[in-house]
């Protein structure tokens, strides 16, 4: 079956460094991936996605490239703020019908 | 409307009550999912209802027993619940068709304590 390996955190940061946190995925077939959000408290909201090799997600100042050829989907920002302190889950489909989530990665970004 | 509204946020239960989770969402979605959250864990799989029809159990104990009455709800009962059954509860739902086809929308979850 499909799996996600993400580092392990908590990944801690000053403001305005650079954040990468990595993901390698195992999955049958032309997977989806996924990077959901989850700020304390609250549920998981979707932060960017692809679908195919090469394609490259973004929002709010964070990215991620497909890369078929090493199966990894990182994820990366390049001034993080307090505001982006939360857990970061990637996560894999290779099917419509359900995810595949790594064990998260929490953030904590300091003033 | 983008959103999976989750009730109740809160709810604390004992062991011989029987309460419900209830989620909705109006986005026409027909695929729709109950996850469970342990502390400092990912989501794990429950159920998944596609077209109000139950399509994946992920062998969940029947104390948890789900129902998707119509295309925009979704509930799940609870009966006779273990201390260990505490967490978060998460509804999520997705259309079956389109772009987006293979996003899941979740809900902000429904805090459960089982005393």
């Amino acid at each position: 079956g499909d799996s996600v390996t993400q580092m392990e955190g908590p990944v801690t940061l000053s403001e305005e460094a650079f954040l990468t946190i990595n993901c390698t995925y195992t999955a049958t077939g032309y997977p989806s991936l996924f990077w959901y959000v989850q700020y304390p408290g609250e549920g998981l909201q979707l932060l960017l996605k692809a679908t195919k090799a090469d394609d490259k997600g973004s929002n709010k100042g964070f990215e991620a490239t497909y890369r078929k050829e090493t199966t990894s989907f990182h994820l990366e920002k390049g001034s993080v703020q307090v505001s982006d302190s939360a857990v970061y889950f990637c996560a894999t489909n290779s099917g419509y019908s359900t995810l595949t989530f790594g064990k998260g990665t929490m953030l904590l970004v300091s003033p | 409307d983008t959103e999976v509204t989750q009730t109740p946020k809160h709810l604390v239960m004992g062991m011989t009550n029987k309460k419900s989770l209830k989620c909705e969402q109006h986005m026409g979605h027909r695929a729709m999912y109950w996850y469970k959250q342990k502390a400092k864990k990912p989501p794990e799989l429950m159920f998944v209802y596609s077209y109000e029809k139950l399509s994946i159990n992920e062998s969940v104990p029947s104390r948890f027993s789900p129902e998707c009455p119509n295309s925009s709800l979704l509930n799940l009962h609870l009966h006779a619940l273990q201390p260990e059954d505490s967490a978060l509860y998460l509804c999520a739902s997705r259309p079956t068709g389109g772009r987006g086809a293979n996003v899941l929308t979740f809900g902000a979850g429904s805090r459960l304590t089982v005393l």
